[in-house]
């Protein structure tokens, strides 16, 4: 199966300072098809996981142009440009290319 | 809107089994693989399996094959998950999701808790 290893697994956020997750696959993303199936997904307490970003790099329609995606092959990052409070939360990387689907361990994001 | 709607949850006994049901309905739900993944308490998000529209082709997580079965009914725009043989490591929420396009998910339920203990 595909591991994806995030990094940092706790992240102390200053509001209104960028922050940015990795996430690393033990293999490449690159579906034979010639694409790469790499989304991701935050989830604050109690609710369920909302998707943010798919395709690596592709915005869900209502989520906020701070948040971008970017990477290729095994290494992919998700960027904050200007951390606000409702971004708290866990964030989750999950590749959708090889069988079984699979997710990273979760990034906590806290305001310091 | 999209809705998806799971039920079903309970506690359940170690080798018992129970089926979940997702209700969907803001959407042509015939027109879309649909999906379940699981968190236990306190824990990350486990991919289980996903269906095709009719139900045809089905993937699943290792750790439930052979006990869990995914099945749908278009005209009730119902997702089912059947549980067997369920063990105290199947504790978790249980979400449906809906699969928008190949490798993802948009859409989540707001997830049904399944507790296995004795």
């Amino acid at each position: 199966d595909v591991v994806l290893t995030q990094s940092p697994l706790s992240l102390p956020v200053t509001l209104g300072q960028p922050a940015s997750i990795s996430c690393r696959s033990s293999q490449s993303l690159v579906h034979s098809n010639g694409n790469n199936y790499f989304n991701w997904f935050h989830q604050r307490p109690g609710q369920s996981p909302r998707r943010l970003i798919y395709r690596i790099s592709d915005r869900d329609s209502g989520v906020p142009d701070r948040f971008s995606g970017s990477g290729s092959g095994i290494d992919f990052t998700l960027k904050i440009s200007r951390v606000e409070a409702d971004d708290v939360g866990i964030y989750y990387c999950m590749q959708g290319t090889h069988w079984p689907w699979t997710f990273g361990q979760g990034t906590k994001v806290e305001i310091k | 809107e999209v809705q998806l709607v799971e039920s079903g949850g309970a506690l359940v006994q170690p080798g018992g089994s129970l089926r979940l049901s997702c209700a969907a309905s803001g959407f042509t739900f015939s027109l879309y693989w649909m999906s379940w993944v699981r968190q236990a308490p306190g824990k990350g998000l486990e991919w289980v399996g996903n269906t095709d529209e009719e139900g045809t082709d089905k993937y699943y997580v290792d750790s439930v094959k052979g006990r869990f079965t995914i099945s749908r009914d278009n005209a009730r725009n119902s997702l089912y998950l059947q549980m067997g043989s369920l063990r105290a490591e199947d504790t978790a929420v249980y979400y449906c999701a809906r699969n928008d396009a190949p490798g993802t998910v948009d859409y989540w339920g707001q997830g049904t808790l399944v507790t296995v203990s004795s």
